[in-house]
């Protein structure tokens, strides 16, 4: 138990359904993270928020829309998907700042395009 | 932007035996991390690093932190079937001015498999 859950474990979308991720953290944390982790593929960072506040989106398409309405919150709305798109979205969390900014990650959303 | 490489990308040993992998960088991180992943799960985080030279031990794994800030390895003594997963690097960025949180960069993985 990381302190960090992520609901649905398990998503299942057609190209034209809108769906959500939901991200909780337990810990204490002010920062939020999107990843995504493809097969044979680093974990690519797609979406940060630090202190409620989106400080990094990385070329992430428009299809992908987070939302963060708390530090203990975060959310990633999906709509009109492609195939390419499946892959294991994982959060993380940590402190915005300090000495520690260590990142605990949530067990991932396995998602699936079809 | 920054590389990490690491290695051996898969490993198969026989349970006891010990396990080496690395990380090396062409920049200087602040920060090192150590994350196991298994399947179906997230990473979870095994060792952190926040030291150039710093050597950590957590049960039968140990991790330093390069004194040259560009690498980084982790040591797994006596391995047992519970270890399969995928070990992940990651090193950690200095915070850029104006931002608030330090940007990680993860390796490739190295994939290990124990046989009993």
């Amino acid at each position: 138990e990381t302190g960090v859950t992520q609901t649905p474990r398990h998503l299942v979308m057609g190209m034209t359904n809108k769906k959500s991720l939901k991200c909780e953290q337990h810990l204490g944390h002010n920062a939020m993270y999107w990843y995504k982790q493809s097969a044979k593929k680093p974990l690519e960072l797609m979406f940060v928020y630090s202190l409620e506040e989106r400080v990094e989106n990385n070329s992430v398409p428009s299809r992908f829309s987070p939302e963060c309405p708390n530090s203990s919150h975060l959310f990633l709305h999906l709509h009109t998907l492609q195939p390419e798109d499946s892959a294991l979205y994982l959060c993380a969390s940590s402190r915005a700042r300090g000495s520690s900014e260590t990142q605990y990650f949530g067990p991932g959303t396995r998602l699936l395009v079809l | 932007g920054q590389q990490l490489n690491q290695s051996p990308q898969s490993m198969f040993i026989q349970e006891g035996e010990d396990v080496s992998m690395n990380c090396t960088s062409s920049s200087i991180f602040n920060t090192w991390l150590w994350y196991k992943q298994e399947p179906g799960e997230g990473p979870v985080l095994l060792i952190a690093l926040y030291k150039a030279g710093e050597l950590t031990s957590n049960g039968r794994l140990t991790a330093q932190f390069g004194i040259t800030r560009k690498d980084s390895f982790l040591n797994i003594s006596a391995s047992i079937p519970s270890d399969v997963g995928i070990y992940f690097c990651a090193g950690q960025e200095a915070r850029a001015g104006g931002t608030s949180y330090g940007k990680l960069t993860f390796g490739q993985g190295t994939i290990l498999t124990v046989h009993p």
